[in-house]
């Protein structure tokens, strides 16, 4: 059975903290590990990460993907309380790379 | 664009009632799909299609039907609504082929069963 696992469940830091968050996979077919931010409403998207060790990164924000130990991690420096939501991992499968596995999610709040 | 759109964003059933919620993308994706989201979870998948004319089954699709006439639309049937299936439902679509691509949400809609 596929699976996708983040960690920390839920974290709580201030403004200006870096935070890492995890996200590790046993997937079938694996094609690709997608990031996701969702703030009360549809999740948007934050990355794709298909090759091992190639870190991507936008603003504050970046994350890279070890397909060895079949896991990632997204971290965010200098964090702002806009950042405060749920951050979801999903693995992309299946022959023609469409499914997505999602993992449970990691609420992040930022307080100031 | 559009994007993806869903209709309605709010909806209140009996149990034993049967619904449509709608979904439609003007982006002339392939991949389209339906996903759940239950509170504190991840979203799971419901039912996804490849192209017009093709659908297929994903994680927990017991009491939900699926239709694709169109690339624009997929819209998702609960056929019989129970308590269980109060959720927030997503519907996401994207390319198909060989490279991987992202998947675009929708708003969502928020059903509550009683």
């Amino acid at each position: 059975e596929d699976k996708v696992v983040q960690s920390p469940l839920s974290l709580v830091v201030h403004e200006g903290d870096t935070v890492t968050l995890n996200c590790s996979y046993e997937v079938t077919n694996f094609r690709s590990l997608l990031w996701y931010k969702q703030e009360k409403k549809a999740p948007t998207f934050l990355f794709m990460l298909t090759s091992s060790g190639i870190e991507k990164k936008s603003g504050r924000l970046s994350s890279i993907l070890d397909k060895k130990e079949l896991f990632s991690i997204l971290n965010i420096t200098a964090t702002q309380t806009g950042d405060s939501a749920v951050y979801l991992c999903a693995v992309l499968i299946g022959e023609a790379g469409n499914m997505l596995t999602f993992g449970g999610g990691t609420r992040l709040m930022v307080k100031p | 664009n559009a994007g993806v759109t869903q209709t309605p964003k709010f909806q209140v059933l009996k149990t034993g009632q049967s619904m449509t919620l709608q979904c439609a993308q003007d982006m002339n994706h392939e991949y389209m799909s339906w996903y759940r989201q239950d509170p504190g979870m991840g979203l799971r998948l419901i039912h996804y299609s490849v192209g017009a004319g093709i659908t297929d089954q994903g994680e927990v699709p017991n009491g939900y039907n699926v239709s694709r006439s169109t690339t624009e639309d997929f819209p998702l049937r609960l056929l019989s609504a129970a308590p269980s299936q109060t959720s927030v439902y997503f519907c996401a679509s994207s390319y198909s082929g060989g490279s991987p691509y992202e998947q675009y949400f929708g708003p969502g809609t928020r059903l509550t069963v009683t």
